[in-house]
C-alpha cells in the first residue's frame, strides 16, 4: 500500500485549491480513505473519511462545510478541496488509508495561505 | 465528540528506561478503537498499535498497547535513541474520529 500527495502549495486568500492523494498496491474502492491537519507545531487533527468504492463521506463537524472530500476511482485518487482559502488553513495536510485503523500515510501536503 | 486526553504532556526520560503514555477518553472507545501513533519531525504519523493492544507489523516489543472503556496506556519498555519523539492516541470507534493532543518523550 502506498499514498502518494501533491506538492506543496502557496496560495492568496479566497482562492481556491485541490490536492491529491494517489493510491497504489491495493484495491482502491474497497478501503476508506481519512485527512488529517497538522499545524504548525501543532497537534494532529481528524478531518473526515471517504469510501472510494460509493464515495459516502463523514465529515469531523470542526471541518463539515469547509472542504470537500472526493475520488476519482478511474485513476485511484483521492481529493481535498477548499473553494474559498483562509490564512488559518495553512497547514500540512495528510491522507491515510484505513487498514488496521490508519496504517499508511501519505507524505503530506503542505499548504501555505498568505496575502 | 470523544475527547481524549494524554498525560503527561512531556515524559523526560534517559534511554534505556521505561515510558508509560496515557490516554483517557471523555466516554468510553466502542469495541477498543484504539490507535497509537509515532511521530518525528517533518515525518507522517507511524502506526504503532491499533485495537487498543495489536502490534502493528514490524513494531518492536519493546513497545505494547493496553487498556478499555476510557483508559489506555502506550508502554515502551527499554527506550532507545530512536523512541525519542512525539506520540498521538486516536479514537476511531466513534462516528467522529478524535485524536489526543499528543506526549512528547524526550532526552533527559
Amino acid at each position: 500500500v502506498q499514498l502518494e500527495q501533491s506538492g506543496a502549495e502557496v496560495k492568496k486568500p479566497g482562492e481556491s485549491l485541490k490536492i491529491s492523494c494517489k493510491a497504489s498496491g491495493y484495491m482502491f474502492i474497497g478501503n476508506w480513505i481519512a485527512w488529517v491537519r497538522q499545524k504548525p507545531g501543532k497537534g494532529l487533527e481528524w478531518m473526515g473519511i471517504i469510501y472510494p468504492g460509493d464515495s459516502d463521506t463523514r465529515y469531523s463537524p470542526s471541518f463539515e462545510g469547509q472542504v470537500t472530500m472526493s475520488v476519482d476511482k478511474s485513476i485511484n485518487t483521492a481529493y481535498l478541496e477548499w473553494s474559498s482559502l483562509k490564512a488559518s488553513d495553512s497547514a500540512v495536510y495528510y491522507c491515510a488509508h484505513r487498514g488496521a485503523a490508519l496504517d499508511v500515510w501519505g507524505q503530506g501536503t503542505r499548504v501555505t495561505v498568505s496575502s | 465528540d470523544i475527547v481524549l486526553m494524554q498525560s503527561p504532556g512531556t515524559l523526560s526520560l534517559s534511554p534505556g528506561e521505561r515510558a508509560t503514555l496515557s490516554c483517557r477518553a471523555s466516554q468510553n472507545v466502542d469495541s477498543d478503537w484504539l490507535a497509537w501513533y509515532q511521530q518525528k519531525p517533518g515525518q507522517p504519523p507511524r502506526l504503532l498499535i491499533f485495537g487498543a493492544s495489536r502490534r502493528a507489523t514490524g513494531l518492536p516489543s519493546r513497545f505494547s498497547g493496553s487498556g478499555s472503556g476510557t483508559d489506555f496506556t502506550l508502554t515502551i519498555n527499554k527506550l532507545e535513541p530512536d523512541d525519542f519523539a512525539m506520540y498521538y492516541c486516536l479514537q476511531y470507534g466513534d462516528s467522529a474520529w478524535t485524536f489526543g493532543q499528543g506526549t512528547q518523550v524526550e532526552v533527559k
